[in-house]
């Protein structure tokens, strides 16, 4: 079973709209990380936002802020006044409370969901 | 300052030669990884190196074999490159318990 599902293969928003970008998750971890990324045509990978599974408050980060439902295990993200730099893929990732042996965090990532921002 | 960085950007190859890819972080971070993202833009963790020690070794042909020789530097090296080896690779690092990782710009490798 997949730990990080995002549904939407890809995504149109206006310029100036807002977008929510679906994630869910799978995990019987009490302690875990939610993160999305944005990776843009040029290819890099651009850290946007985190969720710690014990924060009570969404995280924000100006535009972008995480629609954390813990009982859904769903993280959400959402894009407010969509700018033509937001079109992008966007990923979700989780790292469970599991670690590997040296103490990090094995992450897992969904397939990711493409945004296309039209003028 | 470049955070993560990878070389070379671009490696085209032929089937059947070994090439290798370096990554360096200067964050001073204790832990990388690689990962390979496919064509269909999915990524994939391959290894992941904490203090120089092997900690996480996914299903990977025994061709892809990493290399950590300090803190700072994760370098994969690819023997006998096939086609299906035709991807993008991504380094990232990341201080051990946090889960915030930073990536590299990626290599774009190609067999022909």
């Amino acid at each position: 079973a997949q730990k990080i599902t995002q549904t939407q293969p890809g995504m149109f928003v206006q310029e100036k709209e807002a977008v929510t970008l679906d994630c869910t998750y799978d995990t019987s971890d009490q302690s875990y990380g939610l993160f999305w990324y944005k990776q843009p045509s040029s290819g890099e990978m651009i850290f946007l936002i985190y969720q710690g599974s014990y924060d009570e408050q969404n995280a924000t980060e100006g535009r972008y802020s995480l629609n954390f439902q813990k009982a859904r295990k769903s993280a959400n993200l959402v894009i407010s006044a969509s700018q033509l730099g937001d079109s992008a893929m966007y990923f979700c990732a989780m790292r469970e409370g599991r670690k590997a042996s040296g103490g990090s965090y094995i992450p897992t990532f969904g397939r990711g969901t493409s945004l296309i921002v039209h003028p | 300052d470049t955070a993560v960085s990878q070389t070379p950007k671009y490696l085209v190859t032929q089937m059947g030669n070994d090439k290798s890819i370096k990554c360096e972080q200067n964050l001073g971070h204790d832990t990388m990884y690689w990962y390979k993202q496919d064509s269909k833009k999915f990524l994939k963790i391959m290894f992941s190196y904490n203090n120089k020690e092997l900690i996480i070794n996914e299903t990977v042909p025994n061709r892809f074999s990493p290399k950590s020789p300090d803190k700072a530097h994760l370098n994969l090296h690819i023997n006998s490159l096939e086609l299906g080896d035709s991807a993008v690779y991504f380094c990232a690092s990341s201080l051990k318990g946090s889960g915030f990782q930073f990536f590299g710009p990626g290599t774009r490798l190609t067999v022909l």
